[in-house]
């Protein structure tokens, strides 16, 4: 399964931007990169997710570096109902492989 | 909004028990999969099905699971003796498309005794 590096944690301001990175160094050509959060005591939730150029949409943007061997989920104004976990996810096929994620602590 | 639903919400069983756990999808998706959770763990993938049947699978899939779609609008994943190690929030996801984004349930929390 392709292989995702996240920070275990980070903590942000309300209302201030927040900027989640990940490396996924082994990425292949085909592979999508999504991102998804999972707030405590619920199931997953898709925030976004890319191949190769920029994406925004209500949520999020997401940045996708050239090489595409990182990119960088951007909460541009994280809110405390932004404390979740959220999973940096590489896609090839029918399947999703999670890793352990980045827990995001929104200070008010 | 359209949105995927699993019961029951908590199933409490005994070790080597059979236990169906039941998902209906969003109506126009066409692809289904299976997670679990165990307790302060990641998620961890477990199958997907496309086109009534089994598409991928990972390790943890083995032959004591299954899954069906006996109707046009459930999708059930069985776990023939449960272990005490089966305990953990068992999800469920479907998306319009492969490659697409996946919607999930709020999630079955399984308790093997």
């Amino acid at each position: 399964d392709a292989k995702t590096t996240q920070p275990n944690s980070m903590e942000s301001n309300e209302e201030e931007p927040v900027h989640l990175p990940c490396n996924h160094s082994t990425i292949s050509g085909t592979d999508y990169i999504h991102w998804y959060r999972q707030l405590p005591s619920q199931g997953p939730e898709y925030v976004i997710h890319g191949l190769t150029s920029n994406v925004n949409n209500r949520m999020a943007s997401l940045a996708i570096a050239e090489d595409r061997k990182s990119s960088t989920l951007i909460l541009h104004r994280a809110t405390l109902r932004d404390a979740a976990v959220y999973y940096c996810i590489l896609n090839t096929g029918n399947q999703f492989y999670f890793g352990t994620g980045t827990s995001l602590t929104v200070i008010p | 909004e359209p949105e995927v639903t699993q019961t029951p919400s908590h199933q409490v069983t005994q070790m080597g028990q059979e236990v169906i756990l039941r998902c209906v999808p969003i109506s126009n998706h066409l692809y289904f999969y299976w997670y679990r959770q165990i307790l302060g763990q990641k998620v961890e993938f477990l199958v997907s099905f496309y086109n009534n049947e089994i598409s991928e699978k990972s390790e943890i899939f083995d032959d004591q699971f299954s899954v069906e779609r006996p109707d046009g609008s459930n999708f059930t994943l069985k776990i023939r003796s449960t272990k005490l190690e089966d305990s953990a929030m068992y999800f469920c996801a479907s998306s319009e498309a492969g490659l697409r984004e996946q919607y999930f349930g709020p999630g079955t929390r399984l308790t093997v005794t």
